[in-house]
Formats: C-alpha cells, structure tokens, sequence
C-alpha cells in the first residue's frame, strides 16, 4: 500500500535558522512526488514535482531533493512569511492522478 | 483570474440534511479531483473525473455523490449529514490524470454538521 510519512509534525525555527523537512514515502511505481505549501484557511499551493531519484528544484529559499526513499524539503535562511505547513504527496502507478498526502510539517518561524 | 474556485466557503448545517458543494475550474484541465482534510490536515481523495467520466471512488459512504455536468465543473453532494462529515473539502484539477500532471488546488469548503 502506499504510504507518505512526513516528519517532524511541527518545526519552530529562528529567522535565518535553515533546516530540512523530510518525506519518506513507500510506492509501486513512482510518477511523480510533489510539494504543496499550504496557509491556514487556504488551499495547498504547488511548489514542486519531482520525478526520479538525484532530481533536484528550487525556488527563492526552498530547495527539494529526492531519492528511491524520501524527499527533503531545504528551507535556507528562512523568513516568518514561510511559516506555513508543507504538504509532501506521491503519485504511484496507474492513470487515474491520485495522490496519497503526508500529514505535514507545520513550520514556524519567529522574527 | 481565480483558476479553481468553490462555492460556499464556509457551510454550517444540521445532522441530516442534504447540502452540495460546487467547484469550478478556468485552467482548460480534463480531470477534476475531491479531497477531505480532516482536523488534523490529512488529505484524502474521494473521487476523481477525467473527461465526465468517474475514475476515482475511493471508501466513501454512498451520501456522497459526486456529479460532473462538463469539464470545468464538478460537484459534490451529501445526503443525510452527519457529525463525522464535518471536514474541509478541497477541489482541484489537472491536465489530466497522467504521470505527475499538477494537481491545483481550490480554497476549500469548511463543513460543519451540528
């Protein structure tokens, strides 16, 4: 069965304090392992898809990593505006787009 | 130019009664998903269409009928509420249901049943 586990369940960080979100997943056929940052009250907010193992995105501060086992998620010298939760899904095998989501990684960070 | 947008974003309602939620999109996307985020943020798809047609049914009480009229839309309705059914319900799209096609994410609907 597929499974997303995404740890820690809650981050506080300094501003500036860089860390790591991981996603380690287990799934019959990866198609695709995605990244979603959501806001309280607001829908998820795409940020990344990565598809094989050594792939690597960016954007701003955010950098996403992958491998046969987990993805990381490096937020650099982070900001209090990227306190959000973070959302790690995987698509497995078959043609219907479903994703099986994590619970999340709700980051916080204190000016 | 809101791309996936839901309607109501907040419904309150009492055990019982039967309420639909509706979900547009403006992307041009063939497949149309519904999630539930429960109250410890777990999202979990329920049903997904491509094309009008269901391709997703996953364990979910037979209450729940999804309808899809065209492409651009997809509409959920409950029967007979019940306490458990309280949730945030997220629509989305993508281009389609193939390998690693984006999902886009609606603003939700927050359900609570009295």
């Amino acid at each position: 069965e597929d499974q997303v586990t995404q740890s820690p369940e809650a981050l506080r960080l300094q501003e500036g304090e860089s860390s790591s979100l991981n996603c380690s997943y287990t799934v019959s056929g990866l198609r695709g392992l995605f990244w979603y940052r959501q806001d309280p009250g607001k829908g998820p907010e795409f940020l990344f898809t990565l598809y094989s193992a050594g792939e690597e995105k960016e954007k701003e501060r955010l950098k996403a990593t992958l491998t046969k086992k987990e993805s990381f998620l490096h937020i650099t010298a982070p900001k209090p505006e990227d306190s959000a939760t973070y959302l790690c899904a995987v698509q497995g095998s078959g043609n219907t787009g479903k994703l099986i989501f994590g619970q999340g990684t709700t980051l916080q960070v204190k000016p | 130019d809101t791309a996936v947008s839901q309607t109501p974003k907040y419904l309150v309602t009492q055990m019982g009664n039967d309420k639909s939620i509706k979900c547009e999109q403006n992307l041009g996307h063939d497949t149309m998903y519904w999630y539930k985020q429960d109250s410890k943020k777990f999202l979990k798809i329920m049903f997904s269409y491509n094309n009008k047609e269901l391709i997703i049914n996953e364990t979910v009480p037979n209450r729940f009928s999804p309808k899809s009229p065209d492409k651009a839309h997809l509409n959920l309705h409950i029967n007979s509420l019940e306490l458990g059914d309280s949730a945030v319900y997220f629509c989305a799209s993508s281009q389609g249901p193939k390998r690693g096609e984006t999902q886009y994410f609606g603003p939700g609907t927050r359900l609570l049943v009295l």
